[in-house]
């Protein structure tokens, strides 16, 4: 299994332009998520999705938009960049809470950065 | 709102020393409570992690402990070695459940040989 594969590794965005992180995932999790970490802090909770074609905000969605429409894949679409966006986007994977384990399963992450 | 606070943001010990970090959280629905470290540049990795109903699950150098009523919970690392040098989260679910889990800010730890 690849695990959580996430593109593009590194972008560069200027102030106003668009783009979508992809996120893929090939365990057959339910779960999938999208988090920030800005330098030096902690991971912040942008959106996640219980399954296909359900999703939810998390601590910090402004500004972002997501779609769940297959188990697989979960992009993160960025409207109107800003410089406060300017982060590490990690995308996750994990069971349902019915099984026994909550553990997330990180993509390697992709740096975005706008100018 | 429901946050997780971890204490302290640096942690520098000699080898072979323990190293304790802390977390508190707010939810007291929360029932599930997760450790991750990541390295420099690394993706976040899960250590260990512990349910409402256990006080204390140990895998070899590493222990977390949980006290309900107090809504916190630590990781303890004995032994300490220089690849334990890392960032350390702690993390508490948003609302109750096992996922959609809100980090602490992390705890930096430098373990000197």
């Amino acid at each position: 299994n690849a695990g959580v594969t996430q593109t593009p590794k590194f972008r560069i965005l200027k102030i106003g332009q668009s783009m979508t992180l992809q996120c893929t995932q090939d365990m057959n999790h339910n779960y999938m998520y999208w988090y920030r970490q800005d330098p030096g802090m902690g991971l912040k909770l942008i959106y996640y999705s219980v399954g296909a074609g359900i999703t939810d905000k998390g601590e910090v969605p402004n500004g972002y938009n997501v779609s769940r429409s297959t188990t697989e894949d979960f992009p993160l679409r960025l409207e109107l960049a800003a410089p406060s966006q300017t982060s590490v986007y990690f995308c996750a994977s994990s069971y349902s809470v019915t099984t026994n384990t909550g553990e997330l399963f990180f993509g390697e992450g992709s740096r975005l950065t706008v100018l | 709102g429901e946050n997780v606070e971890q204490h302290p943001s640096t942690l520098s010990v000699q080898e072979g020393d323990s190293a304790v970090i802390k977390c508190t959280y707010s939810d007291s629905a929360s029932n599930y409570f997760p450790w991750y470290k990541q390295e420099l540049g690394k993706r976040p990795q899960l250590i260990i992690d512990i349910r409402s109903n256990v006080g204390e699950k140990k895998d070899q150098r590493i222990a977390v402990t949980l006290n309900k009523t107090a809504k916190h919970f630590s990781l303890h690392i004995t032994e300490t070695q220089p690849e334990d040098s890392a960032v350390y989260f702690c993390a508490a679910p948003l609302s109750g459940g096992y996922n959609k889990l809100i980090f602490g800010a992390g705890t930096r730890l430098a373990v000197h040989p």
